[in-house]
Formats: C-alpha cells, structure tokens, sequence
C-alpha cells in the first residue's frame, strides 16, 4: 500500500510570512500531484510535477518533485488570507489512481 | 464546460437508515471516482468506473456500500445502512482516457452526517 505522509498537519502564519509543506512516502509514484480544496468545495488542482528533480512555478508557488520521485514540497512565499485551505498531496500510481496524503490545513491571518 | 455536479450537497440521516448520492461528471469524461474523505483526513478512494464496468472496487465496504453506472455516464452511490462512522463528505471525480496525466475533476461533494 502506497502511503504519502504530509507535514505539518496545521500551520497557521501572518499574511506576508513564507512557509513549506512537505509531503513524504517510501513508494515512487510516477506523478505527483498538489490540490487545494476550500471548505464546502472539492480539491482543485494546483500542478502536476512528473520528472525527479522537477520545480515548478505558481505566482508566489514554488513545488518540488524530490528525485528520487518519492517526495514533494510546497512553498508559498508572502502568504496572504486568500491562500487559506487545505492543501492536499497525491500521487499518481496505476489504473491513473491517485493516494492522497492527509493534507495540511493552512491558516493565513490578516 | 461544466463541472462536476453532485446531489445533494448535504444529508443527515439517522444510523441504520439508507441514502443514495448522485453524480454527474464532466461531459466525455469515461472515468469516474467516488472518494470519501473523513473531516481532517485526505479523500481516500471507493470506487473507480471506465464508462459503465468497475476497474477497481477493492476498498469499498460492499456489507453496506453500492455504486453504479449504468449507461457509463451518471453514477449513484448507496449506504445502506448507515453507521455512525459513515459521516463524511463524499466526493466524485471524472477525467478522460485520452489524459496522459493522473489529473481529476472533483464535484463539490455530499457532507453525510449520520446521527
């Protein structure tokens, strides 16, 4: 069983502060994946990375495929309210499934 | 294009009780996912369809859970009956075949709360 581990669980900063979020399992996984999902709403997709060692960029987003393909990690610089949600890990594995980690809550306080 | 839709978008239910969700997904997309996701937890899958056959039902509690998708496009998912431990949001997601990627479309989901 593929198991993606998040961390932290909870984080809650002032608006204009920088923070990472990780996102950690023993399994490759062929594409990783990072959603956000807003209370009363389903997750929508942020980036897909595919290639160990990948970076991609969002605005004031920064994500990571680690290399050796089993790890991933979310950046947000300057975080303002608006980035407020529940940020969710997955990777992407057989039959185009994905495992999804137990997501970090992000609180940004004005 | 329209999203995923799902019905309804909240339900109580006493234990033991039966409820059925529906769900709509994107036009043309032949694939679709049922995922419960427990309050603090990440979705974790039920069920996966290709048009109207199951790929993959290995982690749903067949005792008391059903789903179907009969002409390949609208799915229902069914509890019946209900357990407390049931209480969750359930949500549906769609894609197409032709995607090279793992990416979904999720609807909104049904909070289910079983008192």
């Amino acid at each position: 069983t593929q198991l993606l581990e998040q961390s932290p669980q909870f984080l809650s900063i002032q608006e204009g502060e920088n923070l990472t979020v990780y996102c950690n399992s023993s399994s490759v996984f062929s594409s990783l994946q990072w959603y956000r999902q807003e209370p009363g709403e389903g997750p929508v997709l942020l980036v897909t990375v595919v290639t160990g060692g990948e970076v991609k960029k969002l605005k004031r987003l920064t994500f990571q495929f680690g290399d050796a393909r089993k790890d991933s990690s979310l950046h947000i610089t300057a975080a303002q309210p608006g980035d407020t949600g529940l940020y969710l890990c997955a990777g992407g594995g057989s039959a185009r499934q994905l495992t999804f980690g137990s997501g970090t809550q992000l609180t940004v306080l004005p | 294009e329209a999203g995923v839709a799902q019905s309804p978008r909240y339900k109580i239910i006493e234990k033991r009780q039966s409820v059925a969700f529906w769900c709509n997904p994107i036009s043309g997309h032949a694939t679709l996912y049922w995922y419960q996701q427990i309050l603090g937890q990440g979705p974790k899958l039920l069920i996966q369809f290709q048009n109207n056959g199951v790929v993959d039902d290995s982690q749903l509690p067949k005792d008391r859970f059903s789903a179907e998708r009969l002409k390949g496009v609208d799915s229902t998912l069914k509890i019946q009956p209900a357990k407390l431990e049931d209480s969750a949001v359930y949500l549906c997601a769609s894609r197409k075949i032709q995607d090279a990627g793992h990416e979904q479309y999720f609807g909104p989901g049904t909070r289910l709360t079983v008192t």
